[in-house]
């Protein structure tokens, strides 16, 4: 059973570009979380989606940032015009249908790095 | 959320056995106290969740006192492949899911 897979592992942008981050969540589950975690701090919370909702979105910033979870296919954090204060490791779980109790299982990462 | 308290940092031996001690005063009744490991360059990995006493796992010992206020985590025989930021986190995973990360500590093992 493949785990959460991120791509791409690295990310390199100029400011003002834009950034598409993929996520495919482990076999089974239909709950999906993006954290961003800054150089030399804990992550933070972001969004949490399930398929074709998403259900919070208290972490995300409130411009240039979104994100979505289709019924098909992986799902994607966008950043639109980056800027340098966005790079960071951009880390996205999930977890089964029903209760979490907070047992999440997270990707690899994708480490933006906005030049 | 609980908010919770950790040591920034710690060192060990290879062979010994660590213990990380959490601090939760605020922790509510249907809270679970769950544990992460993170490696450089890797997303968090769950070790262990207790919600009292103590749990066991292959992996760690999580031991939660009566009052629950508290929690720690232990590593028996810790080899180098331990050193990694270790994460103690507080909430009951209900609708509101989002998982709170302090700064965790890191625990470095010396050969």
């Amino acid at each position: 059973n493949a785990g959460v897979m991120q791509n791409p592992r690295h990310l390199v942008r100029r400011r003002g570009q834009e950034a598409r981050l993929r996520c495919s969540p482990m076999k089974g589950h239909s709950h999906v979380y993006w954290y961003r975690q800054l150089p030399e701090e804990g992550l933070k919370f972001m969004v949490y989606l399930q398929k074709e909702n998403i259900i919070d979105e208290s972490g995300m910033p409130k411009e240039r940032f979104s994100a979505e979870f289709p019924k098909e296919g992986p799902s994607i954090l966008r950043i639109q015009q980056v800027v340098r204060g966005d790079s960071a490791a951009y880390f996205c779980a999930s977890s089964p249908p029903g209760t979490s109790n907070n047992i999440q299982y997270f990707g690899a990462g994708t480490r933006l790095s906005v030049l | 959320l609980a908010k919770t308290t950790q040591p920034i940092s710690m060192d060990s031996y290879e062979g010994q056995e660590v213990n990380i001690t959490c601090s939760h005063n605020n922790i509510a009744t249907n809270d679970y106290i769950t544990w992460y490991q993170q490696f450089p360059s890797q997303g968090p990995r769950f070790i262990i969740q207790g919600y009292k006493t103590k749990v066991t796992n292959e992996v760690a010992s999580l031991f939660i006192p009566a009052d629950r206020k508290s929690s720690t985590l232990s590593l028996p025989r810790v080899s180098l492949s331990d050193t990694a930021v270790y994460y103690c986190l507080v909430g009951d995973g209900g609708s509101a899911r989002q998982l709170t990360f302090g700064s965790g500590t890191q625990l470095t093992v010396l050969p």
